[in-house]
């Protein structure tokens, strides 16, 4: 079965201070991949999808950016961390194909980011 | 732009009642729909999928249905248990874009002992 993987779960950091997350999925093969952030009163953004190794799309102008060095790791980082993203981010991965699911997401159990 | 709603915004009720919640969504060309569960400081559970072409799905006491054409979906929970307690949360997927997920803000349940 499919696990996926989310590190760390609690992070505080000061603002200025560098942002690398990381996530990671386990028993499937060439999924697509996905990171959102769910922030106070604000409900789930979309903020990168990769297709594959070192494609990514971003959906939102930010100070995030995001990697995909391996099949099944994504990582979301940023040089230097603002205020403004505090927030709850989640990755997700779906599989590409009709039989596998038909891009039905599936969730990981996040990390809680609080910019100080 | 895809914008999703979800009413009510909060529901309580007692337990064993049969409840219904409420996404709409403000253009018809989607992919698929996806209801989800979240539960406090949690990551978020699929409960159910719906194809574009599909009317309805089940799973245990839950059942989703869309009709797309109206831009509406509704999640019926029958038999509510206080562990159904949890916020509920309706995706829809760009027809145009398998990859571009929208979230409605989502209905927060409690099941009353």
């Amino acid at each position: 079965s499919q696990t996926i993987h989310q590190w760390p779960a609690t992070l505080v950091q000061p603002v200025g201070s560098p942002l690398s997350l990381e996530c990671t999925v386990e028993g499937t093969s060439n999924p697509n991949l996905y990171w959102y952030r769910q922030a106070a009163g604000r409900g789930l953004q979309l903020l990168f999808y990769s297709v594959g190794i070192g494609q990514i799309s971003s959906e939102v102008p930010q100070n995030l950016s995001a990697s995909r060095p391996q099949d099944r790791q994504f990582i979301l980082s940023s040089k230097k961390l603002l205020l403004s993203d505090s927030g709850f981010y989640l990755c997700a991965w779906s599989s590409t194909t009709l039989a596998g699911g038909a891009y039905e997401q599936y969730f990981g159990p996040g990390t809680r980011l609080t910019v100080t | 732009k895809q914008e999703v709603t979800q009413i009510p915004a909060a529901l309580s009720v007692p337990e064993g009642e049969n409840l219904v919640l409420n996404c709409s969504f403000t253009d018809s060309a989607i992919y698929n729909l996806q209801w989800f569960r979240q539960d406090p400081g949690k990551g978020l559970t699929s409960l159910l999928l719906i194809q574009s072409s599909q009317r309805e799905q089940t799973s245990g006491r839950l059942n989703a249905s869309l009709d797309k054409s109206s831009g509406r979906s509704t999640l019926y929970i029958a038999a509510s248990q206080p562990g159904d307690s949890a916020t509920y949360l309706c995706a829809v997927t760009n027809v145009y874009n398998n990859n571009d997920m929208r979230f409605g803000a989502g209905t927060r349940l409690t099941v009353k002992p």
